[in-house]
C-alpha cells in the first residue's frame, strides 16, 4: 500500500537550531518526493522537491532534503532555523507516471522558541 | 489572483442536508486534485481528475461524495446526506502535466465544513 511517514508529530525547537525531520515512504516504482510547508493562517504551498538527479535538493529559504533510496527516506533539514519557520511540514510523494497522485504524510508541526 | 480558488470558505450545515463546493483551478493546469484535511492530520487523499476525466477515488470516498469536472475547467464535489464525520477542510489542487512524473501542486485556502 502506498503511504508516507512523518514519524516527529511536533518538534520544538530553539533560535539557531538545527532541524531534521523524518520522512519515509512506501509507494510502488519511481517516485518524485515533496515537502510541503503550511505557515499559520495561509494555505499549504511547496518547499522543495526530487524528481531525479542528485539526491540533495534545495529549496527555498535554506530548507534541503536528500532522498535516500534504499532507506525509503527523504529527510527536510535546515541548519539553523528561525521563528518564522514555525509552521506545519508535510512530506509527500508521486508516482513517476503523469498519471499518479500525489499522498501526503501527517505532518508534523515545528515550533520555534524565539 | 490566478492562484487556486475555492468557494464557500466556510459552509456550516445539519446533518443530513447536501453541499456542494467549487473550485477553479490556475487556468493552465490540465490536474485537479480533491483533498480532506482534519485536525492534526495531512491532506487526505479523495480523488483528481486529468482535464475532465476523472482517473481515480479514494476507496474513503463513499458514494455520497461525487465530484465533476465538466469542461475540464472548474470541478465540484458534492457531498449528500451529511455526516458528523465529513466535518473536516475540503482542499483543492492543481498541477500542471508534467515532462516527468507528477508536478508540483497549487493549492486554495480550503472550503471548511462543519456539520452540525
Amino acid at each position: 500500500a502506498q503511504s508516507v511517514s512523518q514519524h516527529n508529530h511536533h518538534v520544538i525547537l530553539s533560535e539557531a537550531a538545527s532541524l531534521e525531520l523524518g520522512c519515509n515512504y512506501s509507494y510502488g516504482g519511481t517516485v518524485n518526493l515533496f515537502w510541503y510547508v503550511q505557515y499559520p493562517g495561509q494555505h499549504l504551498q511547496l518547499l522543495l522537491k526530487y524528481f531525479s538527479g542528485d539526491p540533495l535538493v534545495k529549496g527555498i529559504k535554506g530548507f534541503e532534503a536528500e532522498f535516500i533510496k534504499s532507506k525509503f527516506s527523504f529527510n527536510l533539514r535546515k541548519p539553523s532555523v528561525q521563528w518564522s519557520d514555525t509552521a506545519e511540514y508535510f512530506c509527500a510523494v508521486g508516482g513517476y507516471s503523469s498519471a499518479s497522485k500525489i499522498i501526503f504524510g501527517s505532518g508534523t508541526r515545528l515550533s520555534i522558541r524565539p | 489572483d490566478t492562484g487556486v480558488s475555492q468557494n464557500p470558505r466556510h459552509k456550516i450545515t445539519k446533518r443530513g442536508q447536501n453541499v456542494t463546493f467549487r473550485c477553479d483551478p490556475i487556468s493552465e493546469h490540465n490536474r485537479l486534485y480533491w483533498y480532506r484535511q482534519t485536525l492534526g492530520q495531512g491532506p487526505e487523499f479523495l480523488t483528481y481528475f486529468q482535464n475532465e476525466a476523472q482517473l481515480e477515488k479514494s476507496r474513503l470516498l463513499s458514494d455520497r461524495f461525487s465530484a465533476e469536472r465538466p469542461k475540464g475547467s472548474f470541478s465540484t464535489l458534492e457531498i449528500q446526506r451529511t455526516e458528523q464525520g465529513d466535518s473536516a477542510m475540503y482542499l483543492c489542487a492543481s498541477s500542471p502535466d508534467g515532462t516527468a512524473g507528477t508536478g508540483e501542486l497549487f493549492f486554495g485556502e480550503g472550503s471548511r465544513l462543519t456539520v452540525l
